[in-house]
């Protein structure tokens, strides 16, 4: 099983670019997750999706954060335009859904630097 | 609503001793517990995980962890740690078939 993929691994932009990150879950998994891993503030939910609809972006921090999820295997986490408090590693994680418990599986992570 | 307390930030511990992680819960429902585990530089991945039955959970690379309902407690242990068990390791707490809440994680770090 390939597990869920992320790109790019790395990422070092300028501030006020445009970053879009890449997420391929599972194949066969309902749930996609993206997730904000920093220092500061430990690991954050940031949205997540249900058989492709946004159930909960509450997480999200601004408006300049956007996430779409066009079909079954691939999500996208838009930042634009970016800033340098936006460097952290973002994750990007699937769950198949269960009747309970069911566990969530986490790519590699997005290294964000943004200077 | 439900949140998670991982009450040492780092553990260091010397080789082949013993380890005991902890993690507080709170919740007002039902609840599934598990552990993830860090390695530098990689994703988390499950150690492992309480749904139901045996209170005491066994998980992968010798960790155990036992839920204490009365104590609303999942500590993480390992009766011998070796260098390869340097990490992050995180305690989460779900309701359902979806989201889970992280804690704020526990670095431990094992001394040759």
């Amino acid at each position: 099983d390939a597990g869920v993929i992320q790109s790019p691994r790395h990422e070092v932009t300028e501030m006020g670019q445009e970053v879009t990150l890449r997420c391929k879950p599972i194949s066969g998994h309902d749930y996609l997750f993206w997730y904000r891993q920093t220092m500061m503030r430990g690991l954050e939910l940031l949205i997540y999706f249900n058989n492709n609809v946004p159930i909960d972006d509450s997480g999200m921090p601004e408006d300049r954060f956007s996430a779409k999820m066009p079909n079954a295997s691939f999500s996208t986490l838009k930042i634009q335009p970016s800033e340098p408090r936006d460097s952290a590693v973002y994750f990007c994680a699937s769950s198949l859904a269960g009747t309970r418990g069911n566990t969530i599986y986490f790519g590699e992570g997005s290294w964000l630097t943004v200077v | 609503a439900q949140s998670v307390t991982q009450l040492d930030s780092q553990v260091p511990v010397f080789e082949e001793a013993p380890v005991e992680l902890r993690c507080n819960y709170s919740s007002s429902v039902s609840v599934y517990l598990f552990w993830y585990v860090q390695y530098p530089n990689q994703g988390l991945q499950l150690l492992l995980k309480y749904l139901s039955g045996s209170t005491l959970v066994k998980g992968i690379n010798g960790f155990e962890a036992e839920f204490n309902k009365s104590q609303t407690s999942f500590h993480l242990r390992k009766p011998s740690v070796h260098i390869s068990d340097t990490a992050e390791y995180f305690c989460a707490v779900g309701t359902g078939a979806n989201n889970l809440f992280f804690g704020t994680g526990t670095r431990l770090t094992v001394i040759p």
